[in-house]
């Protein structure tokens, strides 16, 4: 099965917490690759990050970090010193090779950070 | 505006009339796809598409919708005699041919807000 699963459907935090946005992925393929995009409230896409399948490293942008794990097939998303402007909501999404770029996305977490 | 543009914005339409979305890719996009997404819930793949052919519309309903992405002009995602359920906003993406389309972000459109009265 090619399926991705956000647990979390909506997480509030205060302005300068730390959130963590869980990602966890099903595929058959050994080769893939994992996005992250942001919806904000004006409701178009926001492409955020791409990672392949070959490549564990983390990867941090700014308040913005990665952590892919294969062995659980997870990748999370951490914003740091969350900021007013992050309220939005965030999708993860799976490309398997077979899926000729079809993207499978997972149903969201919606982020509300209050000041 | 180089990106990915859909239109309308925004379309109402009554049960049982046509409703027609238009989607031009971003340029130097040969590869169009349509999702799809109800309130609340994340985007379903409806149908991959390059010009003139249909690569994979295991997604889209097998009535009343349809979609096409010609040799000249947009990409157009056409449902026949809407029902309320068809209420969802309808989001275009585009990315660059294959291989190096592979794994590339999809660049999205702003999508259409598809109201069924």
């Amino acid at each position: 099965a090619q399926k991705v699963t956000q647990a979390q459907t909506e997480i509030s935090v205060v302005e300068k917490e730390d959130v963590t946005l869980d990602c966890v992925y099903e595929t058959r393929d050994t080769t893939y690759y994992l996005f992250w995009y942001k919806q904000p409230p004006s409701g178009e896409l926001v492409f955020l990050i791409r990672r392949n399948s070959f490549d564990e490293q983390n990867e941090i942008s700014g308040r913005y970090s990665w952590n892919f794990q294969k062995s659980t097939s997870s990748f999370n998303f951490t914003i740091t010193a969350s900021q007013v402007v992050d309220s939005a909501v965030y999708f993860c999404a799976l490309s398997p090779l077979e899926g000729f770029n079809k993207f499978y996305f997972g149903s969201g977490t919606k982020l509300n950070v209050k000041p | 505006n180089a990106g990915v543009m859909q239109n309308p914005r925004h379309l109402v339409r009554r049960r049982g009339q046509e409703a027609r979305l238009r989607c031009s890719p971003m340029k130097g996009h040969s590869h169009v796809y349509w999702y799809r997404q109800l309130p609340e819930e994340g985007l379903k793949f409806m149908v991959y598409l390059q010009k003139e052919n249909i690569i994979d519309e295991s997604g889209m309903p097998k009535e009343r919708f349809s979609a096409e992405f010609p040799k000249e002009g947009p990409s157009i995602l056409r449902i026949q005699q809407v029902v309320r359920g068809d209420s969802a906003a309808y989001f275009c993406a585009s990315s660059p041919p294959f291989p190096g389309g592979w794994g590339q972000p999809q660049h999205f459109g702003d999508g259409t807000r598809l109201s069924i009265l």
